[in-house]
């Protein structure tokens, strides 16, 4: 069926190095994409987000890439800092629909 | 400006009761949103919501789950009989509405556990 996933459930990156977090999506029709980073008892926070018109889409420390031949996306993140330690979402928008489809999660644990 | 809000954060059932979630989405919001997060699992849509209607209810169950968001207040998701796999995390989310990529905004979520 169709569906978002993530290519690793876990990460561990030391403080102050970058961090790569992948998903891949098997929906065609899929036209936007989010992620949503998610904190120990707490709800998703948006982090950033890609029309499938982009190819690249940065922000304040983090940099989202869309693949579209390989239906693969990933978040970048630089300079890692303890408080981005949580869990990452990936989550997709298809067109004519409202609802969001989340993939099951990384963890990322980032290494003082 | 205050963000979404949910209440109760934490909520306590026994088999057969019922449970009401709340949810207030952010000033100026007229979309809510429910979903559903089991333990080390991604957030599963159960409805869409604007002011007084329902606009897509794919995700939630055919029996004892119902939601609603009427013109004053905050919208309700409520799930009667609870039954022990309803323990789970409800979450809302609330956006602007009048665009399909409207960012959708989180709330903290009600943690419901049946016993």
């Amino acid at each position: 069926g169709e569906s978002v996933g993530l290519h690793l459930p876990t990460l561990s990156v030391q403080e102050g190095d970058n961090s790569i977090i992948n998903c891949a999506y098997s929906n065609s029709a899929s036209d936007y994409f989010i992620w949503y980073k998610q904190e120990s008892g707490k709800g998703p926070q948006f982090i950033i987000d890609i029309r499938s018109n982009m190819d690249k889409r940065q922000g304040q420390r983090v940099t989202v890439l869309l693949n579209k031949t390989v239906k693969h996306l990933s978040l970048q993140i630089a300079a890692t800092q303890p408080g981005d330690s949580a869990v990452y979402f990936c989550a997709e928008n298809i067109f004519g629909n409202e609802k969001l489809t989340f993939g099951t999660g990384t963890r990322l644990t980032i290494i003082p | 400006n205050a963000g979404v809000m949910q209440n109760p954060r934490h909520l306590v059932r026994r088999r057969g009761q019922e449970a009401r979630l709340r949810c207030s989405p952010m000033k100026g919001h007229s979309h809510v949103y429910w979903y559903r997060q089991l333990p080390e699992e991604g957030l599963k849509f159960m409805v869409y919501l604007q002011k007084e209607n329902i606009i897509d209810e794919s995700g939630m169950p055919k029996e004892r789950f119902s939601a609603e968001f009427p013109k004053e207040g905050p919208s309700i998701l409520r799930i009667q009989q609870v039954v022990r796999g309803d323990s789970a995390a409800y979450f809302c989310a609330s956006s602007p509405g009048g665009a399909r990529t409207d960012t959708q905004y989180f709330g903290p979520g009600t943690r419901l556990t049946v016993l």
